[in-house]
C-alpha cells in the first residue's frame, strides 16, 4: 500500500530537549515536505526536499532542521523545543516526474507535537 | 500576504443539501488548484483539482468552479452527507518548478443529519 508514514503520533516534551520526528515514504518519490498546522493559520511548510542531500527552506523553517540522506526517508529534526513549536505537523510526498500538471502531495498522519 | 484565502472558517449544512465552499487568490500566476479534506487525526487527502484552462471540473458528487477573472473558485458537493463533515483546504501550486503548495486556512463543514 502506497502510504506516507511518521512517527511518533503524539509527543510531549520539555523545553530544550532535542527531538526527531521521522518520515517515510515507499512511492519512490522525490519530492518531500514538512508542513505545520496551527488553529486558523491553516498549513504552512517548513521544509522541503528536491531529492537527496537536496533541501531548502519553507515558509517556516526557524527552529527546525532536516536531512535527506535515503530518498524514502526525511526526518524532522527540533534541537531546542521551544513552546511556541507546539502544534500538528504533516509530512508530505510527491513524484517530481510524469506529467507537470499533476500536483498532488501525499500526506502522513499526522504528529501532534506538545512542548512544555 | 496570505496569496490563498478562505475566508469562512467554517458551514454548517442540512444533510442532501448544497454545500459551497469558497476560495480565492491573489497570485494571478497560479494556474493549477486543488481541494483537500481533512478529516480528524488524519492527514490531509486529495480531493479534486482544476486547471486555469477549465472553468469547472466535475468528479462524481464534487465540482470546483473556477473564475479567473474573479481569481475565485469554488467547491460544490451535491448532496451533501455526514461523512462529509471534514475541514476543506484549497490549494495552489507554487514556488520553483510549483511543486510547493501554498494553502489557505480551511473551512470546516459540518453536514448535519
Amino acid at each position: 500500500e502506497a502510504q506516507v508514514t511518521q512517527n511518533p503520533r503524539y509527543l510531549i516534551t520539555v523545553t530544550g530537549k532535542k527531538l526527531t520526528v521521522t518520515c517515510s515514504q515507499n512511492m519512490n518519490h522525490e519530492y518531500m515536505s514538512w508542513y505545520r498546522q496551527d488553529p486558523g493559520l491553516g498549513l504552512r511548510q517548513i521544509y522541503y526536499s528536491m531529492n537527496v542531500e537536496v533541501t531548502d527552506k519553507g515558509d517556516v523553517p526557524e527552529g527546525y532542521k532536516v536531512s535527506r540522506k535515503e530518498k524514502r526517508n526525511f526526518p524532522l529534526i527540533l534541537e531546542s523545543p521551544s513552546p511556541n513549536q507546539t502544534s500538528l505537523y504533516f509530512c508530505a510526498s510527491r513524484s517530481t516526474s510524469g506529467s507537470p500538471l499533476f500536483y498532488e502531495q501525499y500526506f502522513g498522519p499526522g504528529t501532534r507535537l506538545t512542548v512544555t | 500576504d496570505q496569496q490563498v484565502k478562505q475566508n469562512s472558517p467554517s458551514l454548517s449544512v442540512q444533510e442532501g443539501r448544497i454545500s459551497i465552499l469558497n476560495c480565492d487568490y491573489t497570485n494571478s500566476m497560479f494556474d493549477y488548484f486543488l481541494w483537500y479534506k481533512k478529516y480528524p487525526a488524519e492527514g490531509p487527502t486529495f480531493l479534486i483539482s482544476i486547471s486555469s484552462i477549465k472553468d469547472k471540473n466535475e468528479d462524481g458528487r464534487f465540482t470546483v468552479f473556477l473564475n479567473k477573472s474573479a481569481k475565485h473558485l469554488s467547491l460544490h458537493i451535491v448532496p451533501s452527507q455526514p461523512g462529509d463533515s471534514a475541514v476543506y483546504f484549497c490549494a495552489a501550486p507554487s514556488g520553483a518548478g510549483s511543486y510547493q503548495l501554498t494553502f489557505g486556512k480551511g473551512t470546516k463543514l459540518s453536514v448535519i443529519p
